[in-house]
């Protein structure tokens, strides 16, 4: 099975901070997303990447950025965390080579900016 | 069915019965389209698939049905167990831009004792 790990369950930070959220797949998957979660508006994109240093922006990278530096990790940074930010970010992975393979999630990080 | 509300439309079943989860999706261009199961605290978990050229899908337990001409697709669960209580939700994609999918805002099923 498909295992996608982020490295914290629940997050509370301060307005301004810089904040990591990481995540990390072990499938050998080349894709790899980041998404906010929030009632009602569904799972939105924010980056996401098809290879080692590769990134794109996704529907919402406004605040954000990413890196990936290996295969397996891939990291979400909110510059300045503000208050709008406080959401549900779950990250996911995919195999490549075919467009007709499913994205795998991890269990989210719920983020709180006070 | 989908909503863009702030309140997820629900879907109540007795334990035993049948339940039908339905999705309207967007993109006429959309070829590749998957259910999600996402528990209380938990990431979305992959269900089911279904491509285009398909109108049906088996696996254990459920069934999803394509409509292409209403852009139409349906998860059916059959005999509704506890476990099943979750939000589900559907994604398209495929449409070229193949590493990005859609998602629906989802349905909370309640199985009911």
């Amino acid at each position: 099975d498909v295992k996608v790990t982020q490295s914290s369950r629940y997050l509370v930070k301060r307005t301004g901070e810089k904040v990591f959220l990481e995540c990390v797949q072990d499938m050998d998957h080349e894709n790899m997303f980041w998404y906010r979660q929030d009632p009602g508006l569904g799972l939105r994109l924010i980056y996401f990447s098809y290879d080692v240093k590769m990134k794109e922006k996704g529907d919402i990278p406004e605040g954000y950025s990413v890196s990936r530096e290996k295969k397996e990790r891939f990291s979400l940074i909110l510059e300045s965390a503000s208050t709008n930010q406080t959401s549900m970010y779950l990250c996911a992975s995919k195999a490549g080579g075919s467009v007709f393979q499913p994205q795998h999630f991890g269990d989210g990080t719920r983020l709180s900016i006070l | 069915g989908e909503s863009v509300g702030l309140h997820l439309p629900t879907l109540s079943v007795q334990e035993g019965d049948n339940s039908i989860i339905n999705c309207a999706y967007s993109n006429s261009a959309s070829d590749y389209f998957i259910w999600y199961k996402q528990e209380s605290g938990k990431g979305p978990q992959f269900i089911i698939d279904i491509r285009s050229n398909m109108d049906k899908r088996q696996g254990q337990r459920v069934t999803v049905l394509l409509n292409k001409t209403v852009k139409h697709l349906s998860l059916q669960i059959a005999a509704t167990q506890p476990g099943d209580s979750a939000v589900y939700f559907c994604a398209e994609g495929g449409d070229g831009s193949a590493r990005q999918l859609t998602f629906g805002s989802g349905t909370q099923l309640t199985v009911l004792p």
